[in-house]
């Protein structure tokens, strides 16, 4: 199976802290993908990395992927209350009809 | 950016009606969509994917007959809920790809719906 596991499952962090979130995969890939779930909506793109980069930021976010042990990071770094989400890394190849497969996820809170 | 608008976000219906379920890309043409179930804390299941004016690809494990998935346009596809049953309360998310200069990365990403949530009493 190509899909990913978040580790941890869930994570509780004061505000301002960074949150640091892991991804596993199991097969070749083209990129990797961060997503964000608020609860009960849909999921929001974050961030698109492909497999021939090693680390890619976007605001606070910051992300890396190592092939070579299959796995990806997502840094949230000064973490806020409105951070509070689920995210999922998912995997995926170019063409037109491959789905992605998401992982199960990390529950992210973040207190005030 | 690209807007897929998912309706209804809600609807609770009596065990044994139909439940239609809207996806509508809103400023692109989305090639293929894809119809995601997801239960309470868990992650996203893909369901089927479907292709515009083709039939859609169900995974192994979904019945095509109780999931009816119509993409009859560039900007919409429909996913109906036959004979629904109370194991069929779950949230449904749908997500579109397309083509034009929002999805110009050429990559796989993904526009999601907001959801809808489906309660069979």
């Amino acid at each position: 199976s190509q899909q990913g596991e978040e580790d941890p499952q869930a994570l509780s962090i004061q505000e301002g802290e960074n949150a640091t979130m892991n991804c596993s995969y199991k097969t070749s890939i083209n990129n990797l993908q961060w997503y964000r779930q608020n609860s009960g909506r849909g999921l929001v793109h974050l961030i698109l990395i492909r497999s021939n980069e090693r680390e890619k930021h976007s605001g606070r976010l910051r992300v890396t992927l190592d092939t070579s042990k299959k796995s990806s990071s997502l840094l949230i770094t000064a973490s806020r209350a409105a951070d509070t989400a689920s995210y999922f890394c998912a995997t995926g190849l170019n063409s037109g009809n491959t789905p992605l497969v998401f992982g199960k996820g990390t529950r992210l809170s973040v207190i005030a | 950016g690209a807007v897929v608008s998912q309706h209804p976000s809600w609807v609770i219906c009596k065990s044994g009606t139909s439940v239609k379920i809207e996806c509508r890309s809103l400023d692109f043409q989305a090639t293929t969509m894809f119809w995601y179930r997801q239960f309470p804390k868990q992650s996203l299941m893909l369901m089927a994917t479907s292709n515009e004016g083709s039939k859609a690809t169900y995974e192994q494990g979904v019945e095509k007959d109780k999931f009816l998935i119509n993409h009859a346009s560039l900007t919409l596809s429909t996913l109906t809920v036959t004979s629904a049953h109370p194991e069929d309360s779950s949230f449904y998310i749908c997500s579109a790809r397309g083509v034009g200069p929002l999805h110009g990365t050429g990559a796989n990403v993904l526009t999601f719906g907001a959801g809808s949530r489906l309660t069979v009493l």
